[in-house]
């Protein structure tokens, strides 16, 4: 299983944007567009953000975007609020019919 | 509003095997052709997906857990189960079941349950 590499911790302050990157390998991000974003905030259960790397799901807020260059995807919160203050995770669907998530990416806000 | 409920031992002891249900409720494990899946998270660390199963009985498991890990599917019961065989303190963890949306994704997801691994 190849691994996903997130930063551990990124931050912004209410209003700004800030992007998540996620990087595979020429492999796997780079050859798939099967790359997907959840939200965690603490003691709760991941929930479906972003979608074969840019599709949103319906009542996820148009403030959450997602991209892809090359082998790196990446998350995109703009307008940024306080209640955004979570863990995210990337996670890709392999071409051997297996997952694999990223190492997870805390945001604060500040 | 399909809902998934994780059930089972809260403590098993090392060497011991896991074993953990997840019951669908609001609609059936047998609709349209999706894949439901089981991930784990370990006490302040990320997510592992540890393998996923369609109810015809098709399994897809994590290489690193493969040789301990078997996922089975009740549609009478619509349930779907995880054993993990020979379980060390590495295993502790927040067990998740889910099932896979429209395209590649786990959309639905339950509340999770911890898992303890000591003796």
């Amino acid at each position: 299983q190849s691994a996903l590499t997130q930063p551990p911790s990124v931050s912004g302050s209410p209003g700004q944007s800030v992007t998540i990157s996620c990087t595979g390998t020429s492999s796997d991000v780079g050859n798939y567009n099967r790359v997907s974003w959840y939200q965690q905030p603490p003691g709760t259960a991941p929930k479906l953000m972003i979608y074969e790397v840019s599709n949103r799901p319906s009542g996820v807020p148009d403030r959450f975007s997602g991209s892809k260059s090359g082998n790196t995807a990446s998350l995109t919160i703009s307008g940024l609020q306080a209640e955004d203050e979570a863990d995210y995770y990337c996670s890709l669907y392999t071409g051997s019919s297996t997952w694999v998530f990223g190492g997870g990416t805390r945001l604060t806000v500040l | 509003q399909l809902q998934l409920q994780e059930s089972g031992p809260g403590l098993v002891k090392p060497s011991e095997t896991l074993s953990l249900t997840c019951t669908v409720s609001g609609g059936s494990i047998r609709s349209s052709n999706y894949y439901w899946g089981w991930i784990r998270q370990p006490p302040g660390k990320g997510l592992e997906w540890i393998g996923s199963i369609h109810y015809s009985g098709s399994t897809y498991y994590n290489p690193s857990l493969k040789s301990r890990v078997t996922i089975s599917v009740d549609t009478s019961k619509n349930q779907f189960s995880l054993r993990l065989s020979s379980v060390t303190a590495a295993d502790t963890a927040v067990y998740y079941c889910a099932r896979r949306g429209d395209g590649y994704n786990w959309y639905y997801w339950g509340q999770g349950t911890l898992v303890t691994v000591s003796s």
